[in-house]
């Protein structure tokens, strides 16, 4: 079956636009995590939902950050007055209720701010 | 809150050698353990997990990870490599007590050589 898509999959955009981040989870899932990737780091979380419920944003930078679930299925991350900082990797993860622990990663957003 | 430290941040080998991928965690709580591969331009990977019983764990593509409570690692081995396995490995943790994020380490980049 279908594995969790992101899109775009490369975004370049000027300092100080919005952009928005998607991500389609594989059907069923009910977790959805965002996490962001730096270059020559390891994914770092920064929110998470279970259905439409955003349970924990504790990993969001700042308040220019923001996340949605609308209907439990996809997921969109905004990034609002976007700075150069905020260039990464951003990768999507769901998992089913049953085995909350096995995350099922996207390929990634690499964003590039100019 | 939980740590893991990846030792090396790049590992050389040649072709049908051994390797070893070390990874520490740092945990109060008890937890699950991860290896995930990135292969170039792709999603991460679930390699292996160890969730409980048996603490030598087998995952795809015939590498393995042995759990030691004692010195807290998880480091992943190979007893010989191919080309194919030219990637990016990931050790991360998970709390066995609820639905949250992994923590991940920096990564190591195995590259091997012919």
């Amino acid at each position: 079956g279908a594995g969790v898509s992101q899109s775009p999959r490369y975004k370049v955009t000027k300092r100080g636009q919005d952009v928005a981040l998607r991500c389609d989870p594989i059907s069923g899932h009910v977790s959805l995590y965002w996490y962001r990737q730096a270059l020559g780091q390891g994914p770092e979380f920064l929110t998470y939902f279970n259905y439409e419920a955003q349970q924990d944003k504790s990993g969001l930078p700042n308040d220019r950050f923001s996340a949605e679930r609308p209907e439990g299925s996809i997921s969109t991350l905004t990034i609002q007055r976007t700075e150069q900082r905020d260039s990464a990797m951003y990768r999507c993860a769901s998992s089913p209720v049953s085995s909350y622990n096995e995350q099922f990663f996207g390929p990634g957003t690499r964003l590039t701010v100019l | 809150a939980q740590s893991v430290t990846q030792l090396d941040s790049q590992v050389p080998v040649f072709e049908e050698a051994p390797v070893e991928l070390r990874c520490n965690y740092s945990s109060s709580v008890s937890v699950y353990l991860f290896w995930y591969v990135q292969y170039p331009n792709q999603g991460l990977q679930l390699l292996l997990k160890y969730l409980s019983g048996s603490t030598l764990v087998k995952g795809i593509n015939g590498f393995e990870a042995e759990f030691n409570t004692s010195q807290t690692s998880f480091h992943l081995r190979k007893p010989s490599v191919h080309i194919s396995d030219t990637a990016e490995y990931f050790c991360a943790v998970i709390p066995i007590s609820g639905n949250t994020p992994l923590v991940f380490g920096k990564g190591t980049r195995l590259s091997v050589i012919a």
